[in-house]
Formats: structure tokens, sequence, C-alpha cells
């Protein structure tokens, strides 16, 4: 069974860099899916994703947010993680890293999320 | 970039059922998947691929994709299933993958 856990600061500056990190566990090679993706989600609004990341280490972005955005994998340490630069208080929202299931890319897991806010 | 649009409500009685609606040009050629959403939690897989539920998903959610407008349909309603409902589709050919739907609250009254 996977899991995921997203880590990383609740609080950040505008300007500053953002870093989240997605701790997975219980991947095998009959769950793996193709990869993980990242999402976040303003209160109140639905779903946005941001970035993905296949077993294989190619990448996809968002294209609105593409330069900002870096995704990256460590499996030895089963660690996901994106960074984001330039913060600003419209990136307040809580964020997710999600499973992609190989039909389609169904986000069939998701971690708990972690909730940043963008404030001085 | 491909637009997905929900009612913003939805109410049902207890034991009724529910449509949830998913509008988008041609939707009916792509994969649609569905998610609920509780207060305070992560997204839930409900559907996935039109029409198909991930283990431990009750059989009350069904879904259908057809033309313009996917839908999820939950039968027996009940009070947990009060929540926030997202559709979503994988577009390979766009740069932007992933698209969710504008998001539908179920009250049950």
């Amino acid at each position: 069974q996977i899991t995921l856990k997203e880590s990383g600061p609740t609080l950040v500056k505008p300007t500053e860099t953002l870093t989240l990190t997605c701790t997975f566990s219980g991947v095998s090679d009959t769950n793996r899916g193709v990869g993980l993706g990242w999402f976040r989600q303003p209160p109140g609004e639905a779903p946005e994703w941001l970035a993905l990341i296949y077993w294989n280490d190619d990448d996809r972005y968002s294209p609105s947010l593409r330069s900002r955005l870096t995704i990256t994998k460590d499996t030895s340490k089963k660690q996901v993680v994106l960074t984001m630069t330039n913060m600003d208080t419209v990136d307040t929202a809580t964020y997710y890293c999600a499973h992609m299931r190989f039909s389609y890319h169904g986000l069939d897991v998701w971690g708990q999320g972690t909730t940043v806010t963008v404030s001085s | 970039s491909y637009v997905l649009t929900q009612p913003p409500s939805v109410s049902v009685a207890p034991g009724k059922t529910a449509r949830i609606t998913c509008g988008g040009n041609d939707i009916g050629t792509k994969s649609v998947h569905w998610y609920q959403q509780k207060p305070g939690q992560a997204p839930v897989l409900v559907v996935y691929d039109d029409s198909d539920r991930p283990s431990g998903i009750p059989k009350r959610f069904s879904g259908s994709n057809s033309g313009d407008t996917a839908t999820l349909t939950i039968s027996r309603v009940e009070a947990g299933d009060e929540a926030d409902y997202y559709c979503q589709m994988w577009d390979s050919s766009s740069a932007l993958h992933y698209v969710f739907g504008t998001g539908t609250k179920v009250t049950v009254l």
C-alpha cells in the first residue's frame, strides 16, 4: 500500500523560495504506476496541477508556473522534492503530492497535504 | 486551455440519487476521473477511467461519459456522502496535462 507524506514550511515570505518534500513508501513493482505529481488547492477552490515526475525521471510542468518550478526525485531516500521560486501571497494554498496510476494518470493515492501561507 | 464545468451545488435527500455533471468539449473522447473531498481532507479517487471504482469504494458510486458530458452518480445517498466532488481529465496532447473541474458541493438534506 502506497503512502505519501508532504513536509515543508508552513509560512514563507513573499519573494522567498518554497521547498516541499514528498516522502513515499510502499511502492512496489505491482503498484508503482507511472510516478508522482504535485498539486495545490487554495481555500475554497479546485485543485491545480503543478508538476509531475515519472519513475524514469522525466518531468512535466504546468505551463503557467513552469518558470518557477523544479521537481526532482531521490529514489534512495524515497522522496520527491518540489521547489517554487518567488513566492507570492496568491501561492497560499494546501500543497499535495499524489500517485499517478498507469491508466490515464488517475490519482489514486494522495498525501495528507501541507498548508503553506505566504505572508510578510 | 480545456475547461471542465460543474454545477456549484447539488442537494439530495438521503436515500435518493445524486447526479453530478462535468461538461467539456467532446469530453466523451477523454478519460475522466472523479474525486471526493471532505472538509480538511485530501481528495479521494472514487471513479477512474469514466466508470471504474477503486477497491473500497461502494458500488453506489458510478460514472458515465459521452458526448460533452461526464456524470458521477451517487445512488442511495447517505449523510457521509456530503462533500465536494471534482472531475478531472488527463490531456497528454496539451502542456496542461491535468485539468480539474470547478467542483460541486453535494449537500445531503
